[in-house]
């Protein structure tokens, strides 16, 4: 079971938009502004999406964005394209401790 | 541009231990304020940390595994390494190393190790 809680699908058609929830405790999600998110295509490496709660990586398209209130964190993507299909991870910094925990995962369809 | 690369063997018999190396080029692994950690992902499924290294040795791991982790680094080589020990079927996983700040920007390309006899 993962510490982060995020939907296991979601779907949209092409130009719609989708929003993935990742909620988590006060002690990650809901205590530090470094939740991240990740694309995963199938056999790739995931690939930095979101970071620090909604800023966007370089070459990242602005159809991207990322918000976050109280223990909940949210990626949106909107204009939906095909390539867009994959599997998305959120994470988040959780104290020195337990460090970085992460989502299950949700598998994004672009219908 | 910044490259993580894992190597190590991709077969590991049931109660031995998993070492992998991830070589940093492109860059220092003593760059300041970086972090470089392992993350693992069996098939089919999600991704799971197994821990964080500084390049002054501190370390930081998951704590449902961190009785079997070890995570050390060698500047001198601009690697780091992850060992992980009594591995069982559960082990099997791509293992992926990358850099760490408040989120992991850059990230191998992944390694399957598979576990069994």
């Amino acid at each position: 079971q993962s510490a982060l809680t995020q939907p296991r699908s979601v779907s949209g058609s092409p130009g719609q938009s989708v929003t993935i929830s990742c909620t988590g405790t006060s002690s990650d999600v809901g205590g530090y502004n470094y939740v991240s998110w990740y694309q995963q295509h199938p056999g790739k490496a995931p690939k930095l999406m979101i970071y620090d709660v909604s800023k966007r990586p370089s070459g990242v398209p602005d159809r991207f964005s990322g918000s976050k209130s109280g223990n909940t964190a949210s990626l949106t993507i909107s204009g939906l394209q095909a390539e867009d299909e994959a599997d998305y991870y959120c994470s988040s910094y959780a104290g020195t401790y337990t460090f970085v925990v992460f989502g299950g995962g949700t598998k994004l369809t672009v219908l | 541009q910044l490259q993580l690369q894992e190597s190590g063997p991709g077969l590991v018999k049931p109660s031995e231990t998993l070492s992998l190396t991830c070589t940093v080029s492109g860059g220092s692994i003593t760059s300041s304020g970086f972090y470089w950690g392992w993350i693992r992902q069996p098939p089919g499924k999600g991704l799971e940390w197994l821990g964080t290294i500084y390049h002054t040795g501190s370390t930081y791991y998951n704590p449902s595994l961190k009785s079997r982790v070890t995570i050390s680094v060698d500047t001198s080589k601009n690697h780091f390494s992850l060992k992980l020990s009594s591995v069982t079927a559960a082990d099997t996983a791509v293992y992926y190393c990358a850099r760490y700040f408040s989120y992991l920007d850059y990230w191998g390309q992944g390694t399957l190790v598979t576990v069994s006899s």
